[in-house]
């Protein structure tokens, strides 16, 4: 499994952009990079994911490095529901099970 | 949207006991689910992968008799914890990726159930 880097804690004030840096410099070249948040005690939700073009959707934008060792996940205006954890999990392939790191745990203020 | 359905939500068994938890992909096909514990604080970690039709796949350290994985069919798993002991305490959530989207099958993303907290007294 691709080993991920992502900060423990980061904090941001509502209605404000948040950028949600990850690092998988061992990812394979068919990992797509996969982005999870879990908020307290409820199952992960699926954020997005993507292989090497930035992608948008409805909750957020992922931007991927060119050399794919980093990923950015980006929040427009976080809200308060965006309080969560966030994984970032590089999987794909052969390998198609994902393995949850620590995640960064995601502080909203009002 | 893909719905997985976890149920119990909760509960609460006596030490020696056993208890089943059922995972249901609600509006889509499965062949494949996911089990996953969690302990307080910490990240989610995956005990096995249930395959539709066919043995579940325990990952290491996990003891498969005492965590008894059937998956009968393509929408339904269940996690059966057989004599709980109180170390067993967690959060349980599966998971569930579509069947189909053949292009894109080890790709497309999982959905998850809201867990099931199991207190062992």
């Amino acid at each position: 499994d691709a080993k991920t880097t992502q900060p423990n804690s980061m904090e941001s004030n509502e209605e404000e952009p948040v950028h949600l840096p990850c690092n998988h410099s061992t990812i394979s070249g068919t990992d797509y990079i996969h982005w999870y948040r879990q908020l307290p005690s409820q199952g992960p939700e699926y954020v997005i994911h993507g292989l090497t073009s930035n992608v948008n959707n409805r909750m957020a934008s992922l931007a991927i490095a060119e050399d794919r060792k980093s990923s950015t996940l980006i929040l427009h205006r976080a809200t308060l529901r965006d309080a969560a954890v966030y994984y970032c999990i590089p999987s794909g392939g052969s390998n198609y099970k994902l393995t949850f790191g620590k995640g960064t745990l995601l502080t909203v203020n009002p | 949207g893909a719905v997985v359905s976890q149920h119990p939500s909760w509960v609460i068994c006596k030490s020696g006991t056993s208890v089943k938890i059922e995972c249901r992909s609600l509006d889509f096909q499965a062949t494949t689910m996911f089990w996953y514990r969690q302990f307080p604080k910490q990240s989610l970690m995956l005990m096995a992968t249930s395959n539709e039709g066919s043995k579940a796949t325990y990952e290491q350290g996990v003891e498969k008799d005492k965590f008894l994985i059937n998956h009968a069919s393509l929408t339904l798993s269940t996690l059966t914890v057989t004599s709980a002991h109180p170390e067993d305490s967690s959060f349980y959530i599966c998971s569930a990726r579509e069947l189909g989207r053949a292009a894109l099958r080890y790709n497309s993303p999982l959905h998850f159930g809201n867990g099931t907290r199991l207190t062992v007294t």
